[in-house]
């Protein structure tokens, strides 16, 4: 089974500066690794994806992530946030192998909160 | 394409009533998900279709809450009887392919049973 693990459920910071929103996971077989986005009263949108090949992916909106397989973790960064980057943000990994490869397993969520 | 499309938006019934909520997925797509929403658990996978089977239906919370696919255009959750505790954002998610791809989010059914 995977699990996944955010660390923060809330991260206040000013506009402009940088952030991370941390992400650990679990799993008995190998990941694909996901961060999405959730504005107020939406579905989820998806951010960026961890596949294989270079450990840093970049997305959309300016934000990327890093996967360290050894301390299994799949950390989300901005350099530089702006007002509309407030949202909740879920990382998510779909299992590779086993009885239940494809599945889609969500972390419980970051509320990043922007301020001026 | 319309994307994922869930209905009703909102639903309110009373405890002890039957209540379905229905998913739509895009077109092509052959993998369908079922989460539930609340501000206690996060987002949690109830029940997870590869092909219009169900592969992985560990987090359906008990035997009050079933789901199905008939075919590949259209998918049910059902829970009877309704209690409070089912209070909850469902949301219905599609994907193309099998693990690699992007999964796809409907709008989501907020449910409230009083």
């Amino acid at each position: 089974a995977q699990s996944v693990t955010q660390l923060d459920s809330q991260v206040p910071v000013f506009e402009e500066a940088p952030v991370e929103l941390r992400c650990n996971y679990s799993s008995s077989v190998s990941v694909y690794l996901f961060w999405y986005v959730q504005y107020p009263n939406q579905g989820l949108q998806l951010l960026l994806k961890y596949l294989s090949g270079s450990t840093l992916v970049k997305g959309i909106n300016g934000f990327e992530a890093e996967f360290n397989k050894s301390q299994t973790s799949f950390h989300l960064r901005k350099p530089s946030v702006h007002i509309s980057d407030t949202a909740e943000y879920f990382c998510a990994v779909s299992a590779l192998y086993g009885g239940s490869q494809g599945n889609l397993i969500f972390g419980k969520g970051t509320k990043l909160s922007v301020k001026p | 394409d319309a994307g994922v499309i869930q209905s009703p938006r909102h639903e309110v019934t009373e405890m002890g009533q039957e209540v379905t909520l229905r998913c739509k997925p895009i077109s092509g797509h052959n993998s369908l998900f079922w989460y539930r929403q609340t501000m206690m658990r996060g987002l949690e996978l109830l029940i997870y279709f590869n092909n219009n089977v169900p592969i992985d239906d560990s987090g359906m919370p008990e035997d009050r809450f079933s789901a199905k696919m008939p075919n590949a255009s259209f998918s049910t959750l059902k829970i009877q009887p309704s209690e409070p505790r089912d209070s909850a954002v469902y949301f219905c998610a599609s994907r193309p392919g099998q693990g690699r791809t992007e999964a796809f989010f409907g709008q989501g059914t907020r449910l409230t049973v009083v």
